[in-house]
């Protein structure tokens, strides 16, 4: 079992709908969760960093954490044209200080206007 | 805003020869990665470095991988003899302390013929 499964799409929705995108994991140990936008050839910009469960609300976006489910999902609303992109789910485990990210495949995200 | 900086942008190198991936980290970050990702596929985790040393490494950082901090500033990654699987974009990521999230630069893609 992979440790980070992400749909890899591609997803296409019209302007000003609201977006889902979700990731699974297997890793009972990761505390630390992050989404990451990634436009074709750039590097990934981070979105949304949550610790443990819970939700995280900044501006358009919500991140949601179910630790019993091992399942965490971003919510675009009102979503854009300029919100195409890659978006990246990725996680990591307090175990030392320097730990590193694992990251999902990346949903392919298209917002056609 | 503060930014993690990479140079070159684009490598193309021969088969066998010795290439070096340069990255400024955000100047107060304490915490410095390494990750690449071949096209199509994941992000994927090289080594992390901290207090000048290597903290953590994957499968894939074999000999053939260095890294170093020479000054205050720069981290490089070094490939000693490129092979074909070596092609791929290469990211330097920096954080600040334990349990923040990474930063990622733009990447280096570099093409191996």
């Amino acid at each position: 079992q992979k440790e980070v499964e992400q749909d890899p799409g591609p997803l296409s929705v019209p302007e000003g709908a609201i977006v889902s995108l979700n990731c699974t994991y297997s890793n009972s140990a990761f505390q630390y969760f992050m989404w990451y936008r990634q436009y074709s050839r750039k590097g990934p910009e981070l979105l949304m960093y949550t610790y443990s469960s819970g939700n995280k609300e900044d501006g358009r976006f919500t991140a949601q954490v179910d630790k019993s489910s091992k399942y965490i999902s971003l919510f675009i609303r009102d979503s854009q044209p300029s919100d195409s992109a890659t978006y990246l789910c990725a996680m990591s485990s307090p175990r030392s200080g320097n730990t590193p990210l694992v990251f999902g495949k990346g949903t392919r995200l298209s917002v056609i206007a | 805003e503060p930014e993690v900086t990479q140079t070159p942008s684009h490598q193309v190198t021969q088969m066998g020869q010795e290439v070096i991936l340069r990255c400024v980290p955000i100047s107060n970050h304490l915490y410095f990665y390494w990750y690449r990702q071949i096209l199509g596929q994941k992000v994927e985790f090289l080594v992390s470095f901290y207090n000048n040393e290597i903290s953590e490494k994957s499968e894939i950082f074999d000999d053939q991988f260095s890294v170093e901090r020479p000054d205050g500033s720069n981290f490089t990654l070094k490939i000693r003899s490129t092979k074909l699987e070596d092609s791929a974009m290469y990211f330097c990521a920096s954080r600040r302390l334990a349990g923040e999230t990474q930063y990622f630069g733009p990447g280096t893609r570099l093409l191996v013929l």
